[in-house]
């Protein structure tokens, strides 16, 4: 079975400040994997994705994330957090025909210092 | 993006009585939605995949006949919880997928916060 690990509970940065989310996952086959975040109260919200190919992936918000299968990671970065960017951010790896079926981590809680 | 609703947004119900919470895909065709429950402070757990026109798969551990699923339209699936008590407290939220392709993504609802006095 799929899982995948967050090893960061909470992690504070300061506005400007470079961020980089960790998330280590376990599956058998070509992962499809997933950052999603949750501002507080609210649903889940896409910041991106991948597949396959290019293992540098762009998402929206100034994010990105680096699939690095030899360590079974997709790390989550930022050159510049703003405020807004506070927020729970989830990794997901997903499995079962298409990938539909999504395993979450634990979730990261991110604060940002003014 | 596709947008996914969910209603109500919250809802306060007495031990014993049942709950409905809707879930819609807004701006396209859903053949598949996924309904998940969230713990505070948790992570989500999937509870059961709805697929259009036939009947939910259950996740292990998750009672079907308490939690009834019905997901008659391409754009509407519900989630019942049938004779709720306090331990169904939770945050409830629905997913859905575009039909087609190869690890299509999941676009969330903005969830349903279920209090069970």
């Amino acid at each position: 079975a799929q899982s995948v690990t967050q090893p960061d509970i909470h992690i504070t940065v300061s506005e400007g400040a470079s961020l980089e989310l960790r998330c280590n996952y376990s599956y058998g086959a070509t992962p499809y994997l997933f950052w999603y975040v949750q501002s507080p109260g609210q649903g889940l919200q896409l910041l991106l994705k991948y597949f396959s190919g290019d293992t540098l992936v762009q998402g929206i918000k100034g994010f990105e994330a680096e699939f690095k299968r030899s360590q079974s990671s997709f790390n989550l970065r930022k050159p510049s957090v703003h405020w807004s960017d506070a927020a729970e951010y989830f990794c997901a790896v997903g499995a079962g025909g298409g990938g539909n079926k999504l395993t979450f981590g634990t979730g990261t809680q991110l604060k940002v210092e003014l | 993006g596709a947008v996914v609703s969910q209603h109500p947004s919250w809802v306060i119900c007495k031990s014993g009585t049942s709950v409905k919470i809707e879930c819609r895909s807004l701006d396209f065709q859903a053949t598949t939605m996924f309904w998940y429950r969230q713990f505070p402070k948790q992570s989500l757990m999937l509870m059961a995949t709805s697929n259009e026109g036939s009947k939910a798969t259950y996740e292990q551990g998750v009672e079907k006949d308490k939690f009834l699923i019905n997901h008659a339209s391409l754009t509407l699936s519900t989630l019942t919880v049938t004779s709720a008590h306090p331990e169904d407290s939770s945050f409830y939220i629905c997913s859905a997928r575009e039909p087609g392709g190869r690890g299509d993504t999941q676009y969330f609802g903005p969830g349903t916060r279920l209090t069970v006095l």
